[in-house]
């Protein structure tokens, strides 16, 4: 069984940078699929991007500017970092295992853009 | 704002049967698999039906999915107070490179 855990600030102030990492558990970051996806408060669910354990990724093009992702195999851990913050980037930030569908996800983590 | 189009909300009583569509296209639905993911009230995501219909481990037998042409549907039996959630439809875009998903539909156990 594949387990995931993000960790991260939970508020963060406009125009600032938001850091996430995933730690993955039960499996090895190598050869995979890793993506991250958020949920405003109250909406559905968006897609932010996925990477591949080379480095490979593919971002949503409305984020792409902004979205970084890495993978370090060492620590087993996903990274997201989303630059240039503002109020609607307040969200649950979840990774989940796979690029187009997920088989496992994380509990998320709650990040609110405030000043 | 999402590709793939849900009901904003079903309801039932205990025992019933409900059933969730999902609606898109030929370039994402028509031509990839679909997942469907059970949120309980503050929770994460959790899959419940991957590749159109297989179960992970655990998830009832309570839970089935289809899917047939551009449209899927996502079935609950025996409806319990526990299955009460937002179910979200998700599946690969072949025209956007990227998967999908459609708005999320609650279900309310009545």
């Amino acid at each position: 069984q594949v387990h995931l855990q993000e960790s991260g600030p939970g508020l963060v102030k406009p125009s600032e940078t938001l850091s996430l990492t995933c730690t993955v558990s039960g499996d090895s970051v190598s050869g995979k699929y890793w993506s991250w996806i958020r949920q405003p408060p109250g909406k559905g669910l968006e897609w932010i991007g996925y990477i591949f354990s080379s480095g490979t990724a593919k971002y949503n093009p409305s984020l792409k500017s902004r979205v970084a992702m890495s993978v370090d195999m060492s620590s087993n851990q996903i990274s997201l970092t989303l630059r240039s913050l503002t109020a609607a980037d307040t969200a649950s930030y979840y990774c989940a295992f796979g690029s187009g569908g997920y088989r496992y996800w994380g509990q998320g983590v709650l990040v609110i853009v405030s000043s | 704002q999402y590709v793939l189009t849900q009901p904003s909300s079903v309801s039932g009583t205990p025992g019933q049967r409900v059933t969730i569509s999902c609606s898109g296209s030929t370039s994402n639905i028509g031509s990839s698999n679909v997942y469907w993911y059970q949120q309980l009230p503050g929770m994460a995501p959790k899959t419940v039906i991957y590749r159109n219909d297989q179960r992970p481990s655990g998830v009832p037998d309570r839970f089935s999915g289809s899917k047939s042409g551009n449209s899927a549907s996502l079935t609950i039996s025996g409806l319990r107070s526990d299955d009460e959630a937002d179910y979200h439809c998700a599946s690969w875009d072949d025209t956007l490179t990227s998967p999908v998903f459609g708005g999320g539909t609650k279900v309310t156990v009545l």
